[in-house]
């Protein structure tokens, strides 16, 4: 059956450190995939795409992702984090039907 | 561009009540989807539509009606609320073709007591 792995429930990193949230998808063929953002109280953000093309994907806010066939992976990072990053992450993966499947999310904590 | 709008934002329901969650979209997308949102737990999908008069279960989809009358409406229907069915709801739209991105609402938040 199709899912979408989010390893890491909770990570802290200190403000101005990199990060990286991992995201492992299991399908057959090359999916869509997505990572959202969520702030407290808030709705999903479109963070970035992969639908085909170049494996590194650009997105808002300084994010990026790389596509990793091999390792069915699609692992968000960002160079330098800032406090207004704390915030709830979703992997999604696009299934048959235009619905997504979502990881169960990684929660990101920003330390002073 | 309002792009998707949920009514109402929280709610408040007694066991055994009905209520309907809107949501309308102004995109002309054809597609459209529920999800509720539980801790621990991501976004599952509960119902969707591919257009109007079209709709098909997804993932969690006891408990709760659907219909889609036409391309900018889809309102999801609790028919007797259940304690279980305390959740963050969310509606998302996107165009049918395959390299789109969905747009989500803001969600309405629902206790049932």
């Amino acid at each position: 059956a199709q899912s979408v792995t989010q390893p890491d429930i909770h990570i802290t990193v200190s403000e101005g450190a990199s990060l990286e949230l991992r995201c492992n998808y299991s399908y057959g063929a090359t999916p869509y995939l997505f990572w959202y953002v969520q702030s407290p109280g808030q709705g999903l953000q479109l963070l970035l795409k992969y639908f085909s093309g170049d494996t590194l994907v650009q997105g808002i806010k300084g994010f990026e992702a790389e596509f990793k066939r091999s390792q069915s992976s699609f692992n968000l990072r960002k160079p330098s984090v800032h406090w207004s990053d704390a915030a709830e992450y979703f992997c999604a993966v696009e299934n048959s039907g235009y619905a997504l499947n979502f990881g169960k999310g990684t929660s990101l904590l920003v330390t002073p | 561009n309002a792009g998707v709008t949920q009514t109402p934002k929280f709610q408040v329901l007694k066991t055994g009540q009905s209520m309907t969650l809107q949501c309308a979209q102004d995109m002309n997308h054809e597609y459209m989807s529920w999800y509720r949102q539980d801790p621990g737990m991501g976004l599952r999908l509960i119902h969707y539509s591919v257009g109007a008069g079209i709709t098909d279960q997804g993932e969690v989809p006891n408990g709760y009606n659907v219909s889609r009358s036409t391309t900018e409406d889809f309102p999801l229907r609790l028919l007797s609320a259940a304690p279980s069915q305390t959740s963050v709801y969310f509606c998302a739209s996107s165009y049918v073709s395959g390299d789109t991105e969905a747009f989500f609402g803001q969600g309405t938040r629902l206790t049932v007591v």
